[in-house]
């Protein structure tokens, strides 16, 4: 079993949906982040947090400790929101979950 | 202020050749790790170094080295090559370990 686990692995939305991608971790961590790649490679860090939620634009992130489980939600989904999201957890090292690869067709 | 630079950003190998990958951090930022992402494992650690020390190393074989210099800026080496080497070569750069990353574009290499 994957120490990080990402759901679901693709997504498909129309655009103006709220979208939810899940993450459940099984180690001790000390801070989790939410990471989005496009097609080329380049990845842009979203959201790193050790407890309860943070919001930026669109995107809210959140984070249960004793459940180990974060969800990253975007608002208002737009075809430029189309991307791979990554969950990666640190305890001694940063692990990282298989992604989610999110379509939003207009 | 420059984002995080890695050259070169794409390269052609041989097996059994040596390579050498560079990421030059944010201006300030004294950590640099390193990841390697192919379609199979998806993204994995490396190692990472903080002042010219290795703080932390991940499942790799010792063809698989790094280092940091006094300015920061990090090399990784990678000898020996295999075909499974080939892959996405990301690395990230923070102020001080566990704080806010910030990644790269990459070093795609392919390995023939």
């Amino acid at each position: 079993k994957n120490e990080v686990e990402q759901s679901p692995q693709n997504l498909t939305a129309q655009e103006g949906e709220f979208i939810t991608i899940n993450c459940s971790y099984s180690v001790g961590i000390s801070a989790l982040h939410w990471l989005q790649q496009h097609p080329g490679g380049g990845i842009v860090s979203l959201f790193m947090l050790s407890s309860g939620k943070k919001k930026h634009g669109r995107l809210i992130a959140t984070i249960n400790i004793q459940e180990k489980h974060s969800s990253l939600h975007i608002t208002a989904s737009h075809p430029r929101d189309s991307a791979v999201y990554i969950c990666a957890v640190r305890s001694e090292k940063l692990v990282f979950g298989k992604g989610t690869k999110l379509t939003v067709n207009p | 202020k420059a984002g995080v630079t890695q050259t070169p950003r794409y390269l052609i190998k041989t097996r059994g050749q040596q390579v050498t990958l560079s990421c030059s951090p944010i201006s300030g930022h004294r950590s640099v790790s390193w990841y390697q992402q192919t379609p199979g494992q998806g993204l994995q650690f490396l190692f990472e170094y903080f002042s010219e020390t290795q703080r932390n190393k991940g499942n790799f074989p010792g063809r698989f080295s790094g280092r940091q210099f006094s300015n920061s800026r990090s090399e990784m080496n990678v000898s020996t090559l295999e075909l499974g080497d080939s892959a996405l070569y990301l690395c990230a750069s923070s102020q001080y370990p566990n704080t806010e990353a910030f990644f790269g574009q990459g070093t795609r290499l392919t390995v023939v």
